[in-house]
């Protein structure tokens, strides 16, 4: 079944600088891949999502590419802020279409 | 509906014991999801409905885990002979579309189980 790896597990960064999350998958069936935003005890919440046939969306200070060749996403999140901490997961769905199959979490820092 | 409503937002078992939890979907949306979130882990995918089947159940851990949506809309997941292992925050989400997953799903805010 579908696999996802995500890295780094923790990230810190200054406030402005930018950040960047990366996954891998498994499963070449693969055809949408969102990103949600988690914060400490609060439900997970979509930030940005691209489908197969692109590769690059951008929103505002927050993009993601897409390298279906390879089987990797990356999250770019541009000119952080303090309110950008929070815990990032990718997700890319199974092949029959039922679930998502989440990474295990990037822990994001923004100090100012 | 505002957005997927989970109850109760805590429960507290003691070992052995059985529970219920509840998801009320936002209205409308076909597809239904269970998840159960570890601390410090990724939301682990149960189970999945398309309007009143369940036709993913793969990520069920155990036939202690049973879940159904009997009318298409809200959903229990019943878990039996509570174990610690089960600890943890259970999250369910809807969707609008049906098979086709290229729709957002939106997620509620989870029951924390804590088996003890």
């Amino acid at each position: 079944g579908e696999n996802v790896e995500q890295h780094p597990s923790t990230l810190s960064v200054q406030e402005g600088d930018s950040a960047v999350i990366k996954c891998t998958y498994s499963d070449s069936a693969s055809n949408y891949f969102p990103w949600y935003k988690q914060e400490l005890g609060k439900r997970p919440q979509l930030i940005i999502d691209i489908r197969s046939n692109v590769g690059e969306k951008k929103d505002q200070r927050i993009a993601v590419t897409l390298n279906k060749t390879a089987k990797h996403f990356s999250l770019h999140i541009t000119e952080t802020q303090p309110e950008d901490s929070a815990v990032y997961f990718c997700a890319a769905n199974n092949q029959a279409g039922t679930a998502l199959i989440f990474g295990k979490g990037t822990t994001l820092s923004v100090s100012s | 509906g505002a957005g997927v409503s989970q109850s109760p937002r805590y429960k507290v078992a003691k070992r052995g014991q059985d529970v219920a939890l509840r998801c009320d979907p936002i209205s409308g949306h076909v597809s239904l999801f269970w998840y159960q979130q570890a601390l410090g882990q990724g939301p682990e995918f149960l189970t999945y409905f398309q309007n009143e089947a369940q036709l993913d159940k793969s990520g069920l851990p155990s036939d202690r885990f049973f879940a159904e949506r009997p009318e298409g809309s809200v959903s229990t997941l019943k878990i039996q002979r509570t174990q610690q292992e089960d600890s943890a925050v259970y999250l369910c989400a809807s969707s609008l579309g049906s098979t086709d997953l290229n729709t957002e799903a939106f997620f509620g805010q989870g029951t924390r189980l804590t088996v003890v």
